[in-house]
């Protein structure tokens, strides 16, 4: 079955600096790949998603990048706020398989003011 | 409020017991999904739901089963508890097409989940 393997699992930064979360997967099947945030005792929550037609997408300050030959992806935060600190998840799936995702192991993002 | 519902949100109990675990999707979402979220295994997949029918499993014990009733809401049994089967299940809908098979997979919407601690 797929593997998610995220790095690194804790990251912190000084407010505005970039972050960057890397993911690797191992089903060259997968087609899917979004990123989820969830704070402290929340529920996860999509942020961005990308799927294998492209190699990168932007929303405002996050951007995400995906290397099909490479299988690896990455979440790219620029000019972080103190709000960004929570714990980041990628993920994967075959696009046929809905949204059954397997997801990496998770970062904790902390964002010193 | 992402529109998922789930209930209860606390739940201890001791082990060898059983419980069960409510969810009501968002309005108009046809297709449930269960994840377990534990410190030592992450955010794992268990099982989907489309419109009543078992579409997919995932990491799901035996001792574990669900259904999806006709009015969408969806339930999770747990059995004969064991103490690492402490964590935090959620729930999560999105809209999918029948198949499954033609790409049409929207956003995956979470609940805010159940913590189930078993002493």
């Amino acid at each position: 079955g797929e593997n998610v393997e995220q790095h690194p699992s804790t990251l912190s930064v000084q407010e505005g600096d970039s972050a960057v979360i890397k993911c690797t997967y191992s089903d060259s099947a997968s087609n899917y790949f979004p990123w989820y945030k969830q704070e402290l005792g929340k529920r996860p929550q999509l942020i961005i998603d990308i799927r294998s037609n492209v190699g990168e997408k932007k929303d405002q300050r996050i951007a995400v990048t995906l290397n099909k030959t490479a299988k690896h992806f990455s979440l790219h935060i620029t000019e972080t706020q103190p709000e960004d600190s929570a714990v980041y998840f990628c993920a994967a799936s075959i696009n046929n398989a809905g949204n059954m995702l397997t997801f990496g192991g998770g970062t904790r993002l902390m964002v010193k003011p | 409020d992402s529109g998922v519902t789930q209930t209860p949100k606390h739940l201890i109990t001791a082990t060898g017991q059983r419980v069960t675990l409510r969810c009501s999707p968002r309005s108009g979402d046809l297709s449930v999904y269960w994840y377990q979220q534990s410190l030592d295994q992450g955010l794992q997949f268990l099982i989907q739901y489309y419109n009543g029918e078992e579409r997919a499993k995932g990491n799901i014990l035996e001792r574990f089963s669900a259904q999806q009733f006709p009015d969408l809401h969806s339930e999770l049994n747990l059995s004969s508890l064991e103490l690492g089967d402490s964590a935090l299940y959620f729930c999560a809908s999105s809209v999918e097409s029948k198949s499954g098979t033609s790409g049409v997979v929207g956003e995956l919407f979470f609940g805010e989940g159940s913590r189930l601690t078993v002493l």
